[in-house]
């Protein structure tokens, strides 16, 4: 079984300034995704940013970038010129890659709140 | 595109009684999928479908909560009796049956179980 863990269960950040996330996994498979999610208060569940394991280069995404150490087994999430509109519960998860059972697993989530 | 509908938004019921929600997923997509998530947890999978097919109920407590999709479009997850412990929030996603792609989820709903 796969566990996703976020030491962080809260952080602020200036507008503007960069912050960073972080996330450890478990896992026995050498293939799978991990994925950063956004949940704003209107608790819809946002897609920010994917990362395939086998892939070296860590995933961008405009101002949202990853550092993804496969060895470690962490996958952290920087956020660069923060807005306000970045305020949310951030969730790192893990899918199993292959098969047709696309289940996430996530970890229990940091509050970022950005303040102006 | 729609986006995955889900109804209600709030449900307030009392211990023992019985609640159903309701989901369209957005067109085209094969899989859906429903999430529980506990106030301050991360979401967690209760029952992924294929089409009109369970793929993985492993995590759903049968002997309360059943669902299923008829039709393989909408989906309907009910709790029968409802426990205190299961107020949180019900997330619907879906996704197309196209190897991988990115999980399409709904607003959810709020169960709130006095």
């Amino acid at each position: 079984a796969q566990t996703v863990t976020q030491s962080q269960p809260e952080m602020s950040v200036q507008e503007a300034e960069t912050v960073t996330l972080s996330c450890t996994y478990d896992t026995s498979e050498n293939n799978y995704y991990l994925f950063w999610y956004k949940q704003p208060p209107s608790r819809q569940m946002i897609l920010v940013i994917r990362q395939e394991a086998y892939k070296q280069q860590n995933a961008t995404e405009n101002r949202f970038s990853v550092n993804f150490q496969k060895a470690a087994k962490s996958f952290s999430l920087k956020i660069s010129d923060s807005q306000l509109g970045d305020t949310a519960m951030y969730f790192c998860a893990f899918m199993k890659q292959g098969g047709s059972n696309y289940k996430l697993t996530f970890g229990k989530g940091t509050l970022l709140t950005v303040n102006p | 595109e729609a986006g995955v509908a889900q109804s209600p938004r709030y449900k307030i019921i009392e211990k023992r009684q019985s609640v159903a929600f309701w989901c369209n997923p957005i067109s085209g997509h094969a899989t859906l999928y429903w999430y529980q998530q506990i106030l301050g947890q991360g979401p967690k999978l209760l029952i992924q479908f294929q089409n009109n097919g369970v793929v993985d109920d492993s995590q759903l407590p049968k002997d309360r909560f059943s669902a299923e999709r008829l039709k393989g479009v909408d989906s309907t997850l009910k709790i029968q009796p409802a426990k205190l412990e299961d107020s949180a929030v019900y997330l619907c996603a879906s996704s197309l049956d196209v190897g991988w792609s990115p999980l399409h989820f709904g607003n959810g709903t709020r169960l709130t179980v006095t």
